[in-house]
């Protein structure tokens, strides 16, 4: 049964700091992995989506790098601002089992100006 | 364009209660799922369809759970005499349907409360 781990569960910086957000997975048979941002109630949105072929994806200050073979997959966010405060998931698709989506519970990050 | 859309935002009901939670699809995407979020937890698979058959309702908790998707559009998420264990987010997602490659775009979610 496919796991997913994030560590931390919680991590405060101050602004402007560059940090990792770390995901692991048990079962390398994925598709692909998603990182989602989450604000206080409400939905999710997608940041990164790495491929299972991929080793990392770029979106602006944000890095997600994947080593399938060793199950982790982490977030780089680089020069940190109060408005990246939010909850960030991971999530693996499954291999042969449809779209469907292993999520961890989640970093809650904080970013004091 | 307009993203997924969940209604109602908020149901607060009483144990044994019947609920209905419906969700709107962006247009033209043939994949929908469901999903409940617990507090503090990330979310959870409930069932997936691909058109408008359930591909995979392996994630339902148990047969008082019940969705559908009679036009390939819009879906209806039932739940029968309600629990406590029941309050949570839920929490739709759809996607063009090549789950290879396909980014899940989520609507904001339902919040039920049970009583």
């Amino acid at each position: 049964k496919q796991e997913v781990t994030q560590i931390p569960a919680a991590l405060s910086v101050p602004e402007g700091e560059n940090l990792v957000l770390n995901c692991s997975f048990t079962d390398s048979a994925i598709y692909n992995l998603q990182w989602f941002r989450q604000d206080p109630g409400k939905g999710l949105t997608s940041l990164l989506l790495i491929q299972s072929s991929q080793r990392e994806q770029t979106s602006g200050r944000l890095n997600a790098s994947l080593d399938k073979s060793s199950g982790r997959s982490t977030l780089y966010i680089a020069a940190s601002q109060p408005g990246d405060s939010a909850t960030y998931l991971c999530a693996v698709s499954i291999y042969n089992q449809g779209g469907k989506l292993i999520f961890g519970q989640g970093t809650e990050l904080s970013v004091k100006p | 364009g307009a993203g997924v859309s969940q209604t109602p935002s908020n149901k607060v009901t009483e144990k044994g209660k019947y609920v209905e939670l419906r969700c709107d699809p962006i247009s033209g995407h043939t994949a929908l799922y469901w999903y409940r979020q617990s507090l503090g937890q990330g979310p959870e698979f409930l069932i997936y369809f691909q058109g408008t058959g359930a591909a995979d309702d392996s994630g339902l908790p148990n047969d008082r759970f019940f969705a559908v998707r009679p036009e390939g559009s819009v879906s209806t998420l039932k739940i029968q005499r309600t629990e406590r264990g029941d309050s949570a987010v839920y929490l739709c997602a759809s996607s063009p349907g090549h789950h290879r490659t396909d980014t899940q775009y989520f609507g904001p979610g339902t919040r039920l409360t049970v009583l």
